[in-house]
């Protein structure tokens, strides 16, 4: 099956820095998900991007389909950005089902 | 709020028991997908079911069982629960089959089933 690999898995930020995720994938996607998963458990959607750019204010992600790909950028971050982030990907013409990677661990500090 | 809902939101049971889990998609959502995050497997996926049929299936146990009634919403049954089925067990929907360039799942709260 399709392979999903983050890096870095772990990163400590102080709080206004800014970082770049990675997510790459083995095989063509029809979608890319990115998560961000709170210290309370919940996956909450940030973006669904298969191509292209998108931005919701201080985040922003692109994903290259082409040389399989994504990019999570966070800026200015804050403590409430702390948690794991998971990139996850539906591959094209196989189940439904979406694969997550390992995430990323991050913890923004004062 | 992703419009996903799920009940209850912790559970803890013992071994040997059984377990249902309930799921309420987004209205208009077709298919509902069921997922586990244990911390040795991570996010995995289990089972789907589009308008009530089931549509794809995982790595899900035969103690494990779903099934998507015709209002859409989803139950999962866990039976003979051992205690490395304790994991957050979260449900998604998604407007059609899931197989759409760009469809979006959304999930819900989760449950953390806890087994002792």
């Amino acid at each position: 099956g399709i392979q999903v690999e983050q890096s870095p898995p772990d990163l400590i930020l102080q709080e206004g820095a800014n970082s770049t995720l990675r997510c790459n994938f083995s095989d063509s996607v029809n979608n890319l998900q990115w998560f961000h998963q709170n210290p309370w458990g919940q996956l909450i959607n940030l973006f669904y991007i298969p191509s292209g750019t998108k931005q919701n204010g201080r985040l922003s992600a692109t994903t290259v389909a082409t040389e399989r790909y994504s990019l999570l950028y966070i800026s200015s971050s804050q403590t409430t950005d702390s948690g794991v982030y998971f990139c996850a990907v539906l591959n094209t013409g196989t189940a439904s089902k979406l694969t997550f990677g390992t995430g990323t661990r991050l913890q923004v500090t004062l | 709020d992703s419009g996903v809902t799920q009940t209850p939101k912790h559970l803890i049971t013992a071994t040997g028991q059984r377990v249902t889990l309930r799921c309420s998609p987004r209205s208009g959502d077709l298919s509902v997908y069921w997922y586990q995050q244990s911390l040795d497997q991570g996010l995995q996926f289990l089972i789907q079911y589009y308008n009530g049929e089931e549509r794809a299936k995982g790595n899900i146990l035969e103690r494990f069982s779903a099934q998507q009634f015709p209002d859409l919403h989803s139950e999962l049954n866990l039976s003979s629960l051992e205690l490395g089925d304790s994991a957050l067990y979260f449900c998604a929907s998604s407007v059609a089959g899931g197989r759409q360039f760009g469809e979006t799942q959304y999930f819900g709260p989760g449950t953390r089933l806890l087994v002792l």
